[in-house]
């Protein structure tokens, strides 16, 4: 079957813009995660989606940064005011339940210039 | 705060060798530790994970040995393959949900 699908793969943006990411997870899947991966932090966790409801936001590093997921499927990630530390992938994984295997998209590149 | 250390940055193991990732963790409640591998543009892939009720794990030419006490974990690749160059990230979590990653283990397998 389909796996964890996300687009676009690549986006640049100018510093101030906002930007929409999106995550269409494996069907059925009922939680949701986005990452960031960065040069220099590592895979960082933004944000945790059970169903569409958002348990855990403790990983997101600002207000400019917010998140939403609709009808238990798709979500999208937004930043808004796009600055230059902002770049990086942001992978999005999805999970039958919290309980078993993440599975992760390609990501979504993105690089503010 | 550094919650899972990872070494080393970067590995280089002759093909047939055994490529060695150490781990380690500092919150006891973690619960779960997966490893992942993760190719040039492709999001990383679950590759074996275990639970700390057990001290090894082992999935084919994959294996992870568990170190409760220490708070550390390994994964050994054995019979390296040029195929298995990749980077390899140790995770942690508690009950399975949000994973905090080690950062990150390049290698290269040699011919």
């Amino acid at each position: 079957g389909a796996g964890v699908s996300q687009s676009p793969s690549n986006k640049v943006t100018e510093k101030g813009k906002d930007v929409e990411l999106r995550c269409d997870p494996i069907s059925g899947h009922t939680a949701l995660y986005w990452y960031r991966q960065s040069l220099g932090q590592g895979l960082e966790f933004l944000i945790y989606f059970q169903g569409n409801s958002a348990p855990d936001k403790s990983g997101l590093p600002s207000d400019r940064f917010s998140a939403e997921r609709t009808g238990g499927s798709v979500s999208t990630l937004t930043i808004q005011r796009t600055q230059q530390e902002d770049s990086a992938v942001y992978l999005c994984a999805s999970s039958l339940d919290p309980l078993n295997i993440q599975y992760f998209g390609a990501g979504t590149r993105l690089s503010v210039l | 705060q550094q919650q899972v250390k990872q070494s080393p940055q970067s590995l280089i193991v002759q093909k047939g060798g055994i490529s060695i990732i150490n781990c380690a963790y500092e919150n006891t409640a973690f619960d779960y530790f997966p490893w992942y591998q993760q190719f040039p543009g492709k999001g990383p892939a679950l590759l074996i994970a275990i639970r700390p009720d057990v001290s090894e794990k082992k999935e084919g030419r994959f294996t992870i040995s568990f170190n409760k006490s220490a708070k550390q974990f390994s994964l050994h690749i054995m019979d390296s393959q040029p195929g298995d160059s990749a980077t390899y990230f140790c995770a942690a979590s508690r009950r399975a949900s949000k994973l905090t990653f080690g950062t990150g283990t390049r290698l290269q397998v040699t011919l």
